[in-house]
């Protein structure tokens, strides 16, 4: 099965920050990365897929970027909506597994 | 709008078993693989399997050989059999629709149901 370590498990930073996250693949998964928000008693929702491809609605200060094993979630300017634990998803091959998950502060 | 409902959970004793079901709306169900995701409480996402649109079904170490994933396309419902139940399936499970043009990332969920397996 393949390995995702997701860094830091926690950050806490202000408003307008720059915030960046990393998710690391214990194999090569090419660009079948995805990145979910999970806002305390919802369901997750998908921010980036492909490494780099924003979903429709996501804002713009959200991005992703990688290849192979080694990936990055950035957010450009914090804002206080953005509150929220954030994961990272495999999807290369089965089983699909999840990084750990880095709980954003505010 | 795409809309994914999950139902049938509810607490249950070690070793018994039970099914929950997903229904779906919105969008050709069999174009989509299925998949369920839980999360323990205050834990992280663990994925749990699902089932393509072939039919082809794929699960967690965890739960293989206790957990059977089925779909009926003609009703847009997917199943989550959960049989030889243990105290560490407890948890708030999701189901996920999988699109294939987004690398099969999972772009809706439902609300979850939870599922409590204790004595």
């Amino acid at each position: 099965d393949i390995q995702m370590t997701q860094s830091p498990s926690s950050l806490s930073a202000s408003v307008g920050d720059r915030v960046t996250i990393t998710c690391r693949a214990s194999q090569s998964i090419n660009i079948y990365l995805n990145w979910y928000q999970q806002k305390p008693g919802k369901a997750p929702e998908l921010l980036i897929y492909g490494a780099s491809s924003l979903q429709r609605g996501v804002p713009s200060r959200f991005s992703g970027s990688g290849s192979g094993a080694d990936f990055t979630l950035t957010i450009s300017s914090l804002q206080p909506e953005d509150f929220a634990t954030y994961f990272c998803q495999q999807s290369y091959s089965t089983p699909r597994t999840f990084g750990q998950g880095t709980k954003v502060e505010i | 709008e795409v809309q994914l409902v999950e139902s049938g959970g509810g607490l249950v004793q070690p070793g018994r078993s039970l099914r929950l079901s997903c229904s779906a709306s919105g969008f050709t169900f069999r174009d989509n693989a299925i998949g369920w995701v839980r999360q323990a409480p205050g834990k992280g996402l663990e994925w749990v399997g699902f089932v393509d649109y072939g039919g082809t079904t794929e699960y967690a170490a965890s739960v293989k050989g206790r957990f059977t994933i089925s779909r009926d396309d003609s009703k847009s419902i997917a199943y989550l059999q959960m049989n030889r139940l243990k105290n560490e399936d407890t948890a708030l499970y999701f189901c996920a629709r999988e699109e294939a043009g987004l690398f099969e990332g999972i772009d809706y969920w439902g609300q979850g149901t939870l599922v409590t397996v204790s004595s």
